[in-house]
């Protein structure tokens, strides 16, 4: 079974500043998608960027970028310029490419901002 | 277009009843999952739906159960409601018949407290 692990429960970042949440997974796959989702306080979760397990290029998108180190089953998150809209949980996810929706998450790393 | 909506928003059931959530999908979307979301175990699957039929199922007894319906939207229920049944449930939908990187957007959820 796949398992995904965030060691850091909690994180704080100053605004403007940059900040790295660390994710790593274990798989026997080879096909799979990686996902980073955050979810504000008593809000609805979104997504935040993905990664196709076969795309050797980092995904980035605005803000947000990853490092994703397949032989090492790594996937961080790098948030730069945070603003205090970041502060969050932030889910790690992982997903097999057999077909199923099905999302394996980690435990979460709560993220404040400091102003 | 409107997202994935969860009634009820709120729940406080008894122990041993039972209850009914239901997952409206965004218009267009035939994939739904389900979620269980606690403080302590975190996110953990619990089914998976595509056009009717469930595709995958989590680790939980059978006192949770689930359907979708031909307009895509879906129910859980939960029997014989036990204390430890007291989390965030939410749903999620996907335009993915087959997996793939496709976004899940989640729908608010619904907190079940169980007394």
């Amino acid at each position: 079974a796949q398992t995904v692990t965030q060691s850091q429960p909690e994180m704080s970042v100053q605004e403007a500043e940059t900040v790295t949440l660390s994710c790593t997974y274990d798989t026997s796959e080879s096909d799979y998608y990686l996902f980073w989702y955050k979810q504000p306080p008593s809000r609805q979760m979104i997504l935040v960027i993905r990664q196709e397990a076969y795309k050797q290029q980092n995904a980035t998108e605005n803000r947000f970028s990853v490092n994703f180190q397949k032989a090492a089953k790594s996937f961080s998150l790098k948030i730069s310029d945070s603003q205090l809209g970041d502060a969050a949980m932030y889910f790690c996810a992982y997903r097999s490419g057999g077909g199923s929706e099905k999302l394996v998450f980690g435990k979460g790393t709560k993220l404040t901002v400091n102003p | 277009k409107a997202g994935v909506t969860q009634t009820p928003r709120y729940l406080i059931k008894t122990r041993g009843q039972q209850v009914t959530l239901s997952c409206s999908p965004i218009s267009g979307h035939r994939s739904v999952s389900w979620y269980q979301q606690t403080p302590g175990q975190g996110l953990q699957f619990l089914f998976e739906y595509f056009s009717e039929t469930q595709r995958n199922k989590g680790n939980f007894p059978g006192r949770f159960s689930g359907r979708q319906f031909s307009n895509s939207r879906s129910e859980m229920n939960v029997s014989t409601l036990e204390l430890g049944d007291s989390a965030l449930y939410l749903c999620a939908s996907s335009l993915a018949p087959r997996g793939g990187s496709y976004e899940q957007y989640f729908g608010p959820g619904t907190r079940l407290t169980v007394t």
